[in-house]
């Protein structure tokens, strides 16, 4: 149980173009999600956290207009990274919180994405 | 604001050895904390998670951690090391009394272990 299904594992895409990332709970309803951000041999860096049906909740540092999270439905997370560069090339990772309070923490298989 | 902090960022040992993973944290009220394992360009998978019920907290693949209060300590261990063990590991904690953080994760640095055959 508890599964969120991250799609797609890996994208290429050309610098200035957009792509977004899809984050599905299988088999709960996940009211609040998080995005991401790992660098090669180091930790996850959180960028947002989402709410279904609310505006997502950005850190210090990470530019809202660059990072588009949408969390339109409570099986559905979405970011979209617009006007990619190289330096946006990473790893992504989406988690949900399930089981109520502090049920815990599943996480999407990430995605890779390369800039070129 | 509560903090992890994971001694030594990569463990070598051999297979059958012990594996021992450090894990420290800083919190202002008692935490949740949690280990997970990552294996290259995967998400993460939970090995366990300690919720205030009993201390020595038993996970999966013959993984255990304690939780120490005294030491504010969390620390990951498996008696017998495998081949497939290798991997990333990281320890996290996440605050109890979250108010508007949605109860965020905080991650540590993580710890690659290697197993040697």
């Amino acid at each position: 149980g508890a599964v969120v299904s991250q799609h797609p594992s890996r994208v290429i895409c050309k610098s200035g173009t957009s792509v977004k990332i899809e984050c599905r709970s299988l088999d709960f309803q996940a009211t609040t999600m998080f995005w991401y951000r790992q660098f090669p041999k180091q930790s996850l860096m959180l960028m947002a956290t989402s709410n279904e049906g609310s505006k997502a909740t950005y850190e210090q540092g990470v530019e809202k207009d660059k990072f588009l999270i949408n969390h339109a439905s409570l099986t559905l997370s979405t970011l979209t990274v617009t006007s990619a560069h190289p330096e946006d090339s990473s790893f992504y990772i989406c988690s949900a919180r399930y089981g109520g309070g502090y049920g815990g923490y599943t996480f999407g298989s990430g995605t890779r994405l390369t800039v070129v | 604001a509560q903090s992890v902090t994971q001694l030594g960022s990569h463990v070598s040992v051999s297979e059958g050895a012990l594996v021992l993973l450090r894990c420290n944290y800083s919190s202002s009220v008692p935490p949740y904390l949690f280990w997970y394992v990552q294996y290259p360009n995967q998400g993460l998978q939970l090995l366990l998670k300690y919720t205030s019920a009993a201390t020595l907290v038993k996970g999966i693949n013959g993984f255990e951690a304690e939780f120490k209060k005294s030491e504010t300590s969390f620390h990951l261990t498996k008696p017998s090391a495998h081949m497939s063990d290798a991997a990333e590991y990281f320890c996290a904690v996440s605050d109890r009394n979250s108010g508007g953080s949605n109860y965020k994760l905080t991650f540590g640095k993580g710890t690659l272990l290697t197993v040697n055959p």
